[in-house]
């Protein structure tokens, strides 16, 4: 089954301990994507990957590190996380990242930074 | 200028109804538009895309797009309860890759 897999689903943790959430896509997409979703403010984008070793940022990159060493792999690193990365994370995926095709997403994760 | 706005809603239709939902951009060359339902706490799924002026039918949802007054729109014939959702407008930036999304708008539709 095509997906995208994000790990953990539900994350409570405490300010300054680094943790990652891990994304995996199985079609072989070339774009990868993260996300980020706070009531009222909608999805913001934070980093983006055109392809293996390509990532660049979105629009709201303070305070995240991704990498891209494998294709179907796209980690989200909080290297120092602060209560105001409580938020609902989606990572995405699509073929090529030229913005003309859709995105799928995975199901989300839930962090609650203390 | 927020890039794609969106009445946040809630839309309130009846089942059975036609729920139109409406999206404005700003960016003159974007050149794809996405039309994703979110339910609550889940994660975004694809609807519609449409890349051409005009109407896109596809089972009970049409895309229209109107390049020259930048707005898309989504219409949803024959509305069920399952169709209460947020629906979010997604549009490619003219330039680079990123993607501008919209806040959502809110369906409802009552039995």
């Amino acid at each position: 089954e095509a997906q995208v897999t994000q790990n953990p689903r539900y994350l409570i943790t405490v300010t300054g301990k680094k943790l990652t959430v891990t994304c995996s896509q199985n079609m072989n997409h070339e774009y990868m994507s993260w996300y980020r979703q706070d009531p009222g403010l909608g999805l913001r984008q934070i980093y983006y990957s055109m392809n293996v070793e390509v990532t660049d940022k979105g629009d709201v990159p303070e305070g995240y590190k991704v990498s891209r060493k494998e294709k179907r792999n796209f980690p989200l690193i909080l290297e120092s996380p602060s209560p105001n990365q409580t938020s609902l994370y989606f990572c995405a995926s699509s073929l090529q990242g030229l913005g003309n095709q859709p995105q799928h997403f995975g199901d989300g994760t839930r962090l609650s930074i203390l | 200028q927020k890039e794609v706005e969106q009445n946040s809603g809630p839309l309130s239709v009846p089942e059975g109804a036609i729920a139109s939902l409406n999206c404005t951009y700003s960016d003159r060359g974007s050149q794809s538009f996405f039309w994703y339902r979110q339910y609550s706490g889940k994660s975004p799924e694809l609807i519609m895309f449409i890349y051409s002026n005009g109407d896109k039918e596809d089972g009970r949802f049409t895309a229209q797009l109107n390049k020259a007054s930048q707005y898309v729109s989504l219409l949803i014939r024959d509305s069920q309860p399952s169709d209460s959702a947020t629906y979010l407008c997604v549009v490619n930036r003219g330039s680079g890759y990123a993607l501008n999304f919209g806040k959502g708008t809110s369906l409802l539709v009552t039995p």
